[in-house]
């Protein structure tokens, strides 16, 4: 929701190629995550990080990377490793990443690999 | 990893029904949050119960927590076309937020 954007919202590529999708926050969030979202599959975390300079891997990372070399920015690069990689992909942040922090969204990318 | 069952998946009301979803845990839960995800939108945070057999409401909709904190409830009162969306129970899992596959929402008028 307000505060963090993410572009494009719509983006193609062909199948073997990497594609980067930016997420930025400007609400001074700690705290950064990456989620995909398949039809009737909820959303899935892909890799999490609580501080700059550092992430964790969520539970589908195969396929992905992620940086964070500034606390505004956590770019994720959907690889050519990612089996499947057309989805809708969704970045968040939270205050701090501790227990009873409430996450916010960004309107979300949708890939659609060809 | 562990997950939250979510029921039921999808659906269907006529405008002024209520409906109930529900978030079930084989384990204990720490914290419950609720998010809405209109279609084609983003997940917006609702709610979040931490106390054992809390309540709380937000106009029509009503959440509770289970006294053992192993489930949790969305219910929504008279329902409107603007209640269509996806609902998401999610808990915390260390650092991370993990949620459940939500329950769809179509409301006719």
């Amino acid at each position: 929701d307000g505060g963090i954007t993410q572009s494009p919202k719509y983006l193609f590529r062909k199948e073997g190629q990497n594609v980067t999708l930016s997420c930025e926050q400007n609400l001074n969030h700690d705290a950064m995550y990456w989620y995909r979202q398949d039809p009737g599959q909820g959303l899935r975390l892909i890799y999490y990080s609580q501080i700059v300079n550092d992430f964790q891997k969520g539970d589908i990372a195969e396929g992905y990377s992620v940086s964070r070399e500034k606390k505004e920015s956590f770019p994720l690069t959907v690889t050519s490793a990612q089996k499947n990689p057309t989805a809708f992909y969704l970045c968040a942040s939270s205050s701090s990443g501790v227990t009873t922090d409430t996450q916010y969204f960004g309107p979300g990318t949708r890939l659609t690999v060809l | 990893g562990q997950q939250v069952m979510q029921i039921p998946q999808y659906q269907h009301v006529q405008e002024g029904e209520d409906f109930t979803t529900y978030c079930n845990s084989s384990t204990t839960l720490s914290n419950i949050q609720w998010y809405k995800q209109r279609p084609g939108g983003h997940p917006v945070f609702l709610i979040q119960l931490v106390k054992s057999g809390e309540v709380k409401k937000q106009k029509r909709l009503t959440f509770q927590f289970g006294e053992a904190k192993k489930n949790s409830s969305l219910h929504i009162t008279a329902t409107q076309t603007t209640d269509v969306g996806t609902y998401f129970c999610a808990y915390q899992a260390g650092t991370a937020l993990i949620f459940g596959k939500g329950t769809t929402l179509s409301v006719s008028s």
